[in-house]
């Protein structure tokens, strides 16, 4: 089994739409992130969590929102989806202690806003 | 302004080459990684290094803290490498280059 898995991999929706992307981990990591990828840019961090009860705004939280709902779970919203959103999503998850340095990425999420 | 910035940005190669990925950054890290995408889109780390070089079967990567640079290496290269690769960089957060896309013909 995937030790990051997202929910759905693929989907494609109508400006002003409310979407949510999930994430969840089995490592029992405590740090998750949430990126997007678009042609030509690297990977662009939208927020991040170190624990249950931490969020924090990454280099382009506006237009989303997060929860971490668990340890193990990580979600993305989008509550009016635009067209400039479509990207690929991903999440990632990493220790917090031992190789902290280190990220393990989820499969990806293509959503696509029309 | 890129934190990590990489060349070259597209490769075509042919099968048996050597190949030669660089990767420069400009601010503190910890710890950089290269990291592999397939067409699919899933990523997966190759390497996480902070100083020296690591190998792993065809792939070597070398880092120069005082140069602030990264080189990834692939010896007789072969068609499934082709892949984007990406550079990353652990500082206060993770910078991600933008990547390379090697096309490794047959």
């Amino acid at each position: 089994d995937a030790d990051v898995t997202q929910t759905p991999r693929n989907r494609i929706t109508k400006t002003g739409k409310r979407i949510m992307l999930e994430c969840s981990q089995t490592k029992g990591h405590d740090r998750m992130y949430w990126y997007r990828q678009d042609p030509g840019l690297g990977l662009r961090l939208i927020y991040y969590s170190f624990d249950v009860k931490d969020i924090n705004k990454g280099e382009i939280s506006d237009g989303y929102s997060v929860s971490r709902q668990a340890q193990a779970k990580f979600s993305l919203s989008l509550e009016s989806a635009i067209p400039n959103q479509t990207a690929l999503y991903f999440c990632a998850i990493g220790p917090a202690a031992g190789e902290v340095d280190t990220q393990y990425f989820g499969p990806g999420t293509r959503l696509t806003v029309l | 302004k890129n934190e990590v910035e990489q060349s070259p940005q597209n490769l075509t190669a042919q099968e048996g080459e050597f190949i030669t990925i660089n990767c420069s950054y400009s601010v503190g890290i910890s710890a950089l990684h290269w990291l592999q995408q397939h067409p699919g889109g899933g990523i997966v780390s190759l390497f996480m290094l902070s100083s020296g070089k690591k190998k792993h079967g065809r792939l070597i990567a070398t880092i120069n803290i005082q140069e602030k640079h990264s080189s990834l290496h692939i010896t007789a290269s072969h068609p499934r490498d082709s892949a984007v690769y990406i550079c990353a960089v652990a500082g206060n957060q993770f910078y991600f280059g933008t990547g390379t896309s090697l096309t490794v013909i047959p």
